[in-house]
């Protein structure tokens, strides 16, 4: 059974730039969810998507944004990029809300803003 | 809101025991995870607990919850280089679209 995959694997801007990112769940998973891990920072929470619908965000500013397409797969959208954007971005997915939700995690997308 | 709390760095010698600790503040807490980060690559589940557990083994894991004092720990025997990695706790309450709230991770460094 294939992971959760992200592209690109890397990603460098420049500040004032649109960043797209793409998370593919596994096969039956409806739920994906986006963090972001910053230098020596835990993961923070930023979006979950859950039958095409955001479910819950965490405490970020509106330039990030995404979506979740028919097939569960999603982008995660970051507009007018700043420096402190710069982190490991991971996308996990799971089969939704109920039980223990156990969200298994891709590899993750370096973004690097200059 | 929530708050998860774990120290930032554990060393180990190899073979030793390590225990990474961990408290939250959520009394809503249902399910309590531990999970492993490698260095370049994603989280992976390592094991998780039910709130109404107060321990979990798991081959080498072991996980102790004291649900009174909202303090979650990891227990690893034998402690092997491979198992140097950040470990990060994570809780979440169940119900609804409730999000997991990841601590600050615990690096664990194993001294060979």
């Amino acid at each position: 059974e294939a992971g959760v995959t992200q592209s690109p694997t890397h990603l460098i801007k420049t500040r004032g730039q649109q960043a797209t990112l793409r998370c593919s769940p596994i096969s039956g998973h409806t739920s994906v969810y986006w963090y972001q891990q910053a230098l020596g920072l835990g993961l923070q929470f930023l979006l979950w998507y859950d039958e095409g619908e955001e479910r819950n965000r965490g405490n970020f500013p509106p330039r990030f944004s995404g979506r979740q397409f028919p097939n569960y797969s999603s982008e995660l959208n970051v507009n007018a990029l700043e420096l402190e954007d710069s982190a490991l971005y991971l996308c996990a997915s799971s089969r939704g809300r109920e039980g223990r939700n156990e969200q298994f995690f891709g590899p993750g997308t370096r973004l690097t803003v200059l | 809101g929530e708050d998860v709390e774990q120290s930032l760095f554990l060393s180990v010698r190899e073979g030793d025991s390590s225990v990474i600790n961990c408290t939250y503040t959520d009394s809503s807490s249902t399910y309590l995870y531990w999970y492993k980060q490698e260095p370049g690559a994603g989280l992976q589940l390592l094991t998780y607990i039910f709130s109404n557990m107060d321990m979990k083994q798991d081959q080498r894991l072991t996980v102790l919850l004291n649900k009174k004092d909202k303090h979650l720990s990891l227990r690893i025997a034998d402690t092997q280089t491979g198992d140097s990695a950040i470990y990060f706790c994570a809780e979440t309450a169940s119900g609804g679209y409730q999000k997991v709230t990841f601590g600050t991770g615990t690096k664990l460094q194993v001294i060979p």
